[in-house]
């Protein structure tokens, strides 16, 4: 079985400060993880994904996770914080082989002038 | 652009009636994807089609159906309509049938049941 868990339901940081998304999840196989961000009145966009490769992943502006499997989390950070980072975070698990894929309920960042 | 298009953008229906939802996927991709997200369900995986066969099913109602065309465009269909259907339908491609692979999503239709 697979889950994911995102555990903060809003963050609020100052521009130019660091961005902390944390998410854990469970599952029974080896998994492969997003992250994706959804703007107001927006679809989904793919930030980033990690499926077995380096630990450390990078993605689309600015932003990084690293899988932890002794944690099993997958944090995405950033190290600056802008305006237009503004919007709803999405951390997703599925894994090789598989076909479904299990978001999260979603952490919405809030960045103050 | 995602190059995924999703029509209506916006349907507004009454209880009991049936809507027809119509997704069209990136050029070249086989698998779609449907998506319902509420604000108390958050996003939920409803079905997955891999050039016109069903590859996964989630959470989807009996009352829900799709299907995937020939020319590889998607229709969900919602019928017996619920006030509780009302939320924003996203449908999503990717190239293969393999989850792993990065999902491409349209803007969504919102669908509102008075």
């Amino acid at each position: 079985a697979q889950s994911v868990t995102q555990l903060d339901s809003h963050v609020s940081v100052s521009e130019g400060t660091p961005v902390l998304l944390r998410c854990n999840y469970s599952s029974s196989y080896s998994p492969s993880l997003f992250w994706y961000v959804q703007h107001p009145n927006k679809g989904l966009q793919l930030l980033l994904k990690y499926t077995s490769a380096a630990t450390l992943v990078k993605g689309i502006n600015g932003f990084e996770a690293e899988f932890k499997k002794s944690e099993t989390s997958f944090h995405l950070t950033k190290p600056s914080a802008h305006m237009s980072d503004a919007a709803e975070y999405f951390c997703v698990v599925t894994h090789t082989g598989g076909f479904k894929t299990i978001f999260g309920a979603g952490t919405r960042l809030f960045v103050k002038a | 652009d995602s190059g995924v298009t999703q029509t209506p953008k916006h349907l507004i229906t009454a209880t009991g009636q049936r809507v027809t939802l119509r997704c069209s996927p990136r050029s070249g991709d086989l698998s779609v994807y449907w998506y319902q997200q509420s604000l108390d369900q958050g996003l939920q995986f409803l079905i997955q089609y891999y050039n016109g066969e069903e590859r996964a099913k989630g959470n989807i109602l009996e009352r829900f159906s799709a299907q995937q065309f020939p020319d590889l465009h998607s229709e969900l269909n919602l019928s017996s309509l619920e006030l509780g259907d009302s939320a924003l339908y996203f449908c999503a491609s990717s190239v293969a049938g393999n989850a792993v692979n990065e999902q491409f999503f349209g803007p969504g239709t919102r669908l509102t049941v008075l």
